[in-house]
C-alpha cells in the first residue's frame, strides 16, 4: 500500500535557525514525490516536483532532496514568513494512478 | 492568470440536506482533481477528471458522493444526504495534464463544508 510518513509533526525554529523537514514514502513506482505549503484557511501552494533518486531542487530558503525511500525539506535561516505546514505527497505508477497521497504535515513555527 | 477558484468558501447544511461544490479550474488544464481534507490531516483523494470523463473515482467514499464535469472545465461535486462526518474542507486542483513533468497540481483555495 502507499504511504507517506512526515515527521516530525511540529517545529519551532528561531529566526536564521536552519533545519530540515523529513518525508519517509512507500509506493509501488514512484511517478514523482511533490512538497507543497498550506498557509491556515488556504489551499496547499505548489513548491517542488522531484522524480528521481539523486534529484535536488531549490527555492529562495528551501531546498528539496530525492532518495529512494525518502525526501527532504531544508529550511536555510528561516524567517517568521516561512510559517506554514508543509505537505509532502507522492504520486504512484501503481493502483492510484491519477492522484496523490499526502502525508499528514509538518507544522513549522519560526519565531523572530 | 486566475488560479483555481472554487465556490461557496463555506457552506453550513443540516444533516440530510443535498450540498453541491463548484471548482473553476486553471485555464487550460485538462486534469481536475477533488480531495478532502480534514483538520489535522493531509488532503485524500475522492475522484479525478481527464477531460469530461471520471478517469478515477476510487476515492468517494460511497454513492452519497458524485461528482460531474460535463463540458471539461468546470466540476460540481455532489453529497446527498449529507451526514455530519462529511464535515471537511473540500479542495479541489488541477494540471496541465496528467502524466510525469506536466501533473503538478495547483490548489484552489477550498470549501468549507460543516453538516450541522
Amino acid at each position: 500500500e502507499d504511504q507517506v510518513t512526515q515527521s516530525p509533526e511540529a517545529l519551532r525554529l528561531q529566526e536564521g535557525e536552519s533545519s530540515s523537514l523529513n518525508c519517509s514514502y512507500t509506493v509501488s513506482g514512484l511517478r514523482g514525490l511533490f512538497w507543497y505549503r498550506q498557509d491556515p484557511g488556504k489551499g496547499p501552494e505548489f513548491l517542488f516536483t522531484l522524480y528521481s533518486a539523486g534529484e535536488e531542487k531549490e527555492k529562495e530558503r528551501l531546498k528539496a532532496t530525492l532518495t529512494k525511500k525518502e525526501s527532504f525539506l531544508h529550511i536555510t535561516a528561516p524567517k517568521p514568513e516561512d510559517s506554514a505546514t508543509y505537505l509532502c505527497a507522492v504520486g504512484s505508477w501503481g493502483g492510484s494512478q491519477g492522484n496523490l497521497i499526502f502525508g499528514k504535515g509538518t507544522k513549522l513555527s519560526v519565531k523572530p | 492568470g486566475a488560479g483555481v477558484s472554487q465556490t461557496p468558501s463555506n457552506k453550513v447544511t443540516e444533516k440530510g440536506k443535498y450540498v453541491e461544490l463548484r471548482c473553476d479550474p486553471i485555464s487550460g488544464h485538462t486534469a481536475l482533481y477533488w480531495y478532502r481534507q480534514s483538520l489535522g490531516q493531509g488532503p485524500e483523494f475522492l475522484i479525478y477528471f481527464q477531460g469530461t470523463g471520471a478517469a478515477d473515482d476510487s476515492g468517494l467514499p460511497n454513492d452519497r458522493f458524485f461528482a460531474v464535469r460535463p463540458e471539461g472545465s468546470v466540476s460540481t461535486l455532489k453529497i446527498q444526504r449529507t451526514e455530519r462526518g462529511d464535515s471537511a474542507v473540500y479542495l479541489c486542483a488541477s494540471s496541465l495534464s496528467f502524466g510525469t513533468g506536466n501533473n503538478e497540481q495547483f490548489f484552489g483555495p477550498g470549501t468549507r463544508l460543516t453538516v450541522l
